[in-house]
């Protein structure tokens, strides 16, 4: 079944260490995204790409970096987690662009202690 | 950059009843999409809008694409528990673009 999976789906994490979210998609879809999302609050976007070695930053600035080597994988990383880093990153994937819609994962709550 | 205002921010209603939230927008959108966030996990599409004028059912939810393409609308009608969450309307933030732009949620609490 086509899908978008995310892990860990928790992560509770002390600061300064180094961590990687996994995103990847069965779906074959060029389009991907990262949100930040603060409890029950706006998505934020904070990293985008349309393709293969192809990323770009959003909206919200990040001190996440990205990368894009396959299609159907887009992990997030972290080089030095803080406390203002706790927050739930949300990885989507579309086909179309804006107008078909995004296909979201279940997410990642990260917290960082 | 374009924006997507959403109202209420946040309701409180019993179960059973009807709810009505909208979206609207200082710009022309082509595109209407309306989405459903559990606790916990990530927004899942509800229904896509694409015509102004548009009327589009999905179970108990309709959803409405303004005429003036600058707004839309979506209702609930005989409210359940599991309707609780937020409900995020978003569009593409301009013709052809590749990137939504999400409006900042109406969450919906439901007392039994």
């Amino acid at each position: 079944e086509a899908d978008i999976y995310q892990t860990p789906r928790y992560l509770v994490i002390g600061t300064g260490k180094k961590i990687t979210l996994e995103c990847s998609q069965t779906m074959g879809h060029d389009k991907m995204y990262w949100y930040q999302q603060d409890p029950g609050m706006e998505l934020h976007l904070i990293h985008y790409s349309y393709g293969v070695n192809s990323t770009e930053k959003g909206d919200l600035s990040s001190e996440s970096t990205v990368s894009r080597i396959r299609t159907e994988h887009f992990p997030l990383t972290l080089e030095s987690a803080r406390p203002s880093h706790t927050s739930q990153y949300l990885c989507a994937s579309s086909e179309w662009g804006g107008a078909g819609g995004y296909t979201f994962g279940s997410g990642t709550r990260l917290t960082v202690v | 950059g374009q924006q997507l205002n959403q109202s209420p921010q946040s309701m409180f209603i019993q179960e059973g009843e009807d709810v009505s939230m909208n979206c609207t927008s200082s710009s022309i959108f082509n595109t209407w999409l309306w989405y459903k966030q559990d606790p916990g996990e990530g927004p899942v599409l509800l229904i896509a809008l694409y015509k102004a004028g548009e009327l589009t059912s999905n179970g108990r939810l309709t959803a409405q694409f303004g005429i003036t393409r600058k707004d839309s609308f979506l209702n609930i009608s005989a409210s359940i528990p599991s309707d609780v969450g937020i409900y995020f309307c978003a569009g593409p933030g301009s013709t052809g673009a590749q990137k939504l732009v999400f409006g900042q949620g109406t969450r919906l609490t439901i007392n039994p």
